[in-house]
Parts: structure tokens; C-alpha cells; sequence
């Protein structure tokens, strides 16, 4: 199994407060990405790295900010945690990008209340 | 757009048998990849299978196998042999223009004893 893990495994927030979730990868990998999971949309995008400081938008990443000092660690961070964003959420990671395989962290739930 | 498409949102397996889900994409680029990702209820995404656009002959992993037909657009995942620990969400995504995945909704399968 790739090294990867998420912290905090859970959350429980109110509206108007800031979150940050981490990711943390043992396995060296250059690409690191941001999904969430909601009923009936399977995965969306939110921000993805292609290296140290070089991060770029994905699908859905209004109200959320990433940011990627080391290689093995991938911060997302909700400025203002809104209930829209309640969802579960994984950091991916691969080797290259594009069709190299995307192996996945075991996923934060947050709630926003 | 480039869109995924599973429109299987559950199935019912009796146990043994082989079991095929259904994935069609839509994509005016040459070159892509498809994969199929399994979701059991204990919430991480797990690889299973990865099939080329140029790749010649269809992906086999194990009991899992593509069934990738180019001019319908279809990735169908198969899986032979079933067993109880199949039960689970499965996800078909695809590689984008912009080398992110685009995931479809994805298929709750139940085994049945």
C-alpha cells in the first residue's frame, strides 16, 4: 500500500471557521491531489501539485486554498468552512501526472454545521 | 466536454457469477487513459485496472478484466468469478486534456450468498 495519510480522520466545524486538513506521503511522489466525495458526483477535483510550491486549480476549488512547502506534505485549507462544503475528502497522489495510476489516502470527513 | 458516464447506480450478483459494469466516455482526444477504481464500505479507493487508449489489447488484472470497445466510447469493467468481498462502490474515471481524472458517479454492487 502507498504511504499516505490524511489528518484529522474527522472533523466537526461551524460555519465561518477555518480548516486545514493534511496529507502526508512517505512514497516520494511528485504529483499530490485534493478530491471530495459527495452523493451522486463521485469525485471532483479541488486543487492538485505538481511539486514543492506549484499547485494549481482543480474542478471545484472555490473556498479552498492549498499550499505545498515539502514534498511529502499537501495542505487544504477552507478559509471560512461553509456547510456546502461537508463532503468527504482524499489526497491522492502519483508519480507523474497524467495516466500514471493515482493512489489514495484513507479520506477526512468533515461536517460543517 | 469531456464527461464519464456509469449508468448502473446498483446492481444485485448472485455469488460465482461473473458481473460486467457498465462505463462510456466522451472525448474528442486521441489519446487517454481509463481506470477502475473499488470503493468498499470502509471508505478508501482502491486501484484496480488501467487500460491505454493505444494499448492493443484489453487490461487484465487478476479476475478483474476491461472490456474496451474504442467506437462505442466503452470501458466496461468485468469481473469474473465473483465473490462477497466484490460488494462494494466502483468508480470509472478518465484522464483528461488537462491530465486530471474525471470520475463518473459510480455502481453499488452487492454480492448475494
Amino acid at each position: 500500500d502507498a504511504g499516505i495519510t490524511q489528518s484529522p480522520r474527522h472533523k466537526v466545524t461551524e460555519t465561518g471557521t477555518p480548516v486545514t486538513l493534511r496529507c502526508h506521503q512517505t512514497e516520494n511522489h511528485r504529483y499530490m491531489y485534493w478530491y471530495r466525495q459527495d452523493p451522486g458526483h463521485g469525485l471532483r477535483l479541488i486543487h492538485y501539485s505538481y511539486g514543492v510550491k506549484d499547485t494549481d486549480k482543480g474542478e471545484v476549488s472555490d473556498g479552498y486554498s492549498v499550499s505545498r512547502s515539502k514534498t511529502e506534505d499537501f495542505l487544504l485549507t477552507l478559509e471560512s468552512a461553509t456547510s456546502s462544503q461537508t463532503s468527504v475528502y482524499f489526497c491522492a497522489i502519483s508519480l507523474g501526472g497524467g495516466t500514471d495510476t493515482q493512489y489514495f489516502g484513507p479520506g477526512t470527513r468533515l461536517t460543517v454545521l | 466536454a469531456q464527461k464519464i458516464t456509469q449508468t448502473q447506480p446498483g446492481m444485485f450478483v448472485q455469488e460465482k457469477e461473473a458481473v460486467t459494469l457498465d462505463c462510456t466516455y466522451d472525448t474528442s482526444d486521441p489519446s487517454y487513459g481509463l481506470f477502475w477504481y473499488k470503493q468498499p464500505s470502509s471508505g478508501e479507493m482502491i486501484f484496480l485496472i488501467y487500460q491505454g487508449s493505444y494499448d492493443q489489447q484489453n487490461a487484465t488484472e487478476g479476475r478483474y478484466s476491461l472490456n474496451f470497445q474504442k467506437a462505442r466510447k466503452s470501458a466496461n469493467l468485468v469481473i469474473s468469478a465473483s465473490q462477497l468481498g466484490d460488494s462494494a462502490m466502483y468508480f470509472c474515471a478518465m484522464e483528461d486534456s488537462n491530465y486530471q481524472l474525471i470520475w463518473g458517479a459510480g455502481t453499488k454492487l452487492i454480492i448475494k450468498p
